[in-house]
């Protein structure tokens, strides 16, 4: 079964810093799909950026980008320029290749603070 | 709007009781998903289903079931309720396959008294 840990349970950033959630999954899978979703006081689940395993190059949307680990099972994902409205609890999700059954799985999320 | 649609958003009952909750998935996804997230953690796979049929199973109670109509609405029923219950109940959906993400709803919060 694939699991996925969130070590930090609450980190916290200065407004216009930059800061860097951790992430690490355990699986037998060779193709998969990792994700970072975001949920912010509203308890929306909002997509923030997705990899897929077989590409090496990391993904990148605007002040979010990860850096992924295969090798070490890592999928970090860094804020640059954080934002106010980047407190939000974020949760690291993985999806083994999509088929008949392709269920997400979330670690159990790290709660980030922006402080002005 | 995320296009998912789940009602209602917000449910309080009594303890042994059954409820009902609904979820229109985003127009044209074929896949929907039933997540549970117990206060302040993260969410629990429960079922999901594609264009009508169940195609995986986490963490779902006996008391809980679920199915997906030919319209693709699905329903999550919940009976015999207890305290633990209570909970943000998420809906989500994807195309066929869904490699893109999910596409969540608002969720509906239960609350069981």
């Amino acid at each position: 079964a694939q699991t996925v840990t969130q070590s930090q349970p609450e980190m916290s950033v200065q407004e216009a810093e930059t800061v860097t959630l951790s992430c690490t999954y355990d699986t037998s899978e060779n193709n998969y799909y990792l994700f970072w979703y975001k949920q912010p006081p509203s308890r929306q689940m909002i997509l923030v950026i997705r990899q897929e395993a077989y590409k090496q190059q990391n993904a990148t949307e605007n002040r979010f980008s990860v850096n992924f680990q295969k090798a070490a099972k890592s999928f970090s994902l860094k804020i640059s320029d954080s934002q106010l409205g980047d407190t939000a609890m974020y949760f690291c999700a993985f999806m083994k290749r999509p088929g008949n059954n392709n269920d997400m799985r979330f670690g159990a999320g790290t709660r980030l603070t922006v402080k002005p | 709007d995320s296009g998912v649609t789940q009602t209602p958003k917000h449910l309080i009952t009594a303890t042994g009781q059954r409820v009902t909750l609904r979820c229109s998935p985003r127009s044209g996804d074929l896949s929907v998903y039933w997540y549970q997230q117990s206060l302040d953690q993260g969410l629990q796979f429960l079922i999901q289903y594609y264009n009508g049929e169940e195609r995986a199973k986490g963490n779902i109670l006996e008391r809980f079931s679920a199915q997906q109509f030919p319209d693709l609405h699905s329903e999550l029923n919940l009976s015999s309720l207890e305290l633990g219950d209570s909970a943000l109940y998420f809906c989500a959906s994807s195309p066929l396959r869904g490699s893109y993400g999910y596409t969540f709803g608002s969720g509906t919060r239960l609350t069981v008294v």
